[in-house]
């Protein structure tokens, strides 16, 4: 399969902790990559591998994963993480590129 | 500090083909386990990979689209250039060029360009 889903919408409280999962058949043998996307913006790696965080990114951004989901935590979420969220994987056959539906978090 | 950035056409007609090129900098194109991938993202809709290529020259394309697309790369100019055929009002999307790297057998898109959005119309 070459499918990654996402949870379409999430809200969170400002300061309280959200996870956001991907599930796909791939994430049993590939990790995930996350991208975080504010409007009229591009993608922005926040998480990527088992639990990395690139330089820059806050480290309330945290990753995880089991089986075939991956997920995406927010621990004290602020008001600048409201944005779509992409995870992004290998698809099963390892040569290509997939991203998941998108997760759109509000925090409220 | 690594750039990219698209350029082309920001309007096609249907069944026109669309070039579009990746200008880079702060990398070279030949840096190992690096590479250049094109992204999409109709609007209002999720982003959806398109192709990558590689420095030793691998390629790869979306299955659901590879009749439709050929990547290259120029490394003197340090661009990659994508085309797409036979342009159809659904393939109107902001197209992204992202630097893919591989980091402890992960690959992920570190840098992206600011995107440019093509429309589809007659």
């Amino acid at each position: 399969s070459s499918e990654l889903t996402q949870d379409p919408a999430v809200s969170v409280a400002l300061g309280q902790t959200v996870r956001i999962t991907c599930q796909g058949d791939s994430l049993r043998s590939y990790y995930a990559s996350w991208y975080q996307q504010k409007p009229g913006q591009a993608p922005v790696l926040v998480i990527y591998g088992k639990n990395n965080r690139p330089s820059g990114i806050p480290d309330r951004f945290s990753g995880s994963s089991s089986g075939n989901t991956a997920s995406l935590t927010i621990t004290g979420a602020q008001a600048e993480d409201e944005a779509d969220y992409y995870c992004n994987s290998r698809d099963s056959s390892g040569n290509q590129e997939v991203f998941g539906t998108g997760t759109k978090v509000t925090v409220l | 500090q690594v750039t990219l950035k698209e350029s082309g056409p920001v309007l096609v007609k249907p069944t026109e083909t669309l070039t579009l090129t990746c200008t880079v900098s702060g990398f070279s194109l030949s840096n190992a386990r690096m590479g250049v991938s094109w992204i999409r993202q109709p609007p209002g809709k999720a982003l959806e990979w398109l192709a990558h290529i590689f420095s030793n020259d691998e390629k790869s394309y979306s299955t659901s689209l590879k009749s439709r697309l050929t990547i290259s790369k120029d490394t003197s100019k340090s661009q990659v250039v994508l085309t797409m055929t036979n342009m159809d009002p659904v393939d109107t999307a902001t197209y992204y060029c992202a630097r893919i790297i591989m980091v402890r057998g992960v690959t992920l898109f570190d840098y992206w360009g600011q995107g440019t959005l093509v429309t589809v119309s007659s």
